[in-house]
């Protein structure tokens, strides 16, 4: 069965420290596809990214990092120079896919509450 | 791109009652939908989804249905409420299978007592 872990419930870093968040996932899929998103205080979860299994290259967006690394089914997220607007929940999420589509089916990890305080 | 609106954003029901969240989508056509919950402290759990009108799958058994009368509305429902139904429900959609990642409308809160 699929599953997404994520071991850390609540951080909390001082703002302008560096926080990763860890992320497990278990599928027995070879092709699946991996998302962040943002869930700030209003509720609306906020897409980050998508990886595809097939793709292991580490990305950077701004202050966001992602270090995918299919060895160990893992998917961590880094924020360098945090931010308090950086405070929100964050999921990891999984999805199964069927050739080279994405069914769209979610699996989600239970969440890692970040507060990033001035 | 793609909207999604819920309504109503907040609600408070009494055990027993019946229950009909709304989802619309705006700028996609036959998009896949979702209906996802979210409890207190927790992560979120698929509920249904539907690939097309008429057409529900459900995740989860449970006291809660879903239909899609039309394209882009997806009605999540039940005959009576349960306390253990109180949550977060989310409404997402994909514009089309393959298309990557899903959107999320702004969510509806639902408090049974």
């Amino acid at each position: 069965a699929q599953k997404v872990t994520q071991a850390q419930t609540e951080i909390s870093v001082v703002e302008k420290e560096d926080v990763t968040l860890d992320c497990v996932y278990e599928t027995r899929d070879t092709t699946y596809y991996l998302f962040w998103y943002k869930q700030p205080p209003s509720g609306e979860l906020v897409f980050l990214i998508r990886r595809n299994s097939f793709d292991e290259q580490n990305e950077i967006s701004g202050r966001y990092s992602w270090n995918f690394q299919k060895s160990t089914s893992s998917f961590n997220f880094t924020i360098t120079a945090s931010q308090v607007v950086d405070s929100a929940v964050y999921f990891c999420a999984l999805s199964e896919a069927r050739g080279s589509s994405n069914t769209g089916k979610l699996i989600f990890g239970q969440g890692t509450t970040l507060q990033v305080k001035p | 791109s793609q909207t999604i609106h819920q309504w109503p954003a907040t609600l408070v029901q009494p055990v027993g009652s019946p229950l009909s969240l709304e989802c619309t989508v705006e700028g996609t056509s036959n998009p896949n939908l979702y209906w996802y919950r979210q409890a207190a402290g927790r992560g979120l759990q698929l509920l249904f989804y539907s690939v097309g009108i008429g057409q529900i799958s459900s995740e989860v058994p449970q006291n809660l249905s879903a239909s899609r009368p039309q394209d882009r509305q997806f009605i999540l429902s039940s005959k009576k409420l349960l306390l253990s139904d109180s949550g977060f429900y989310l409404c997402a959609c994909t514009g089309t299978v393959g298309a990557g990642e899903l959107f999320f409308g702004e969510g509806s809160r639902l408090t049974v007592l």
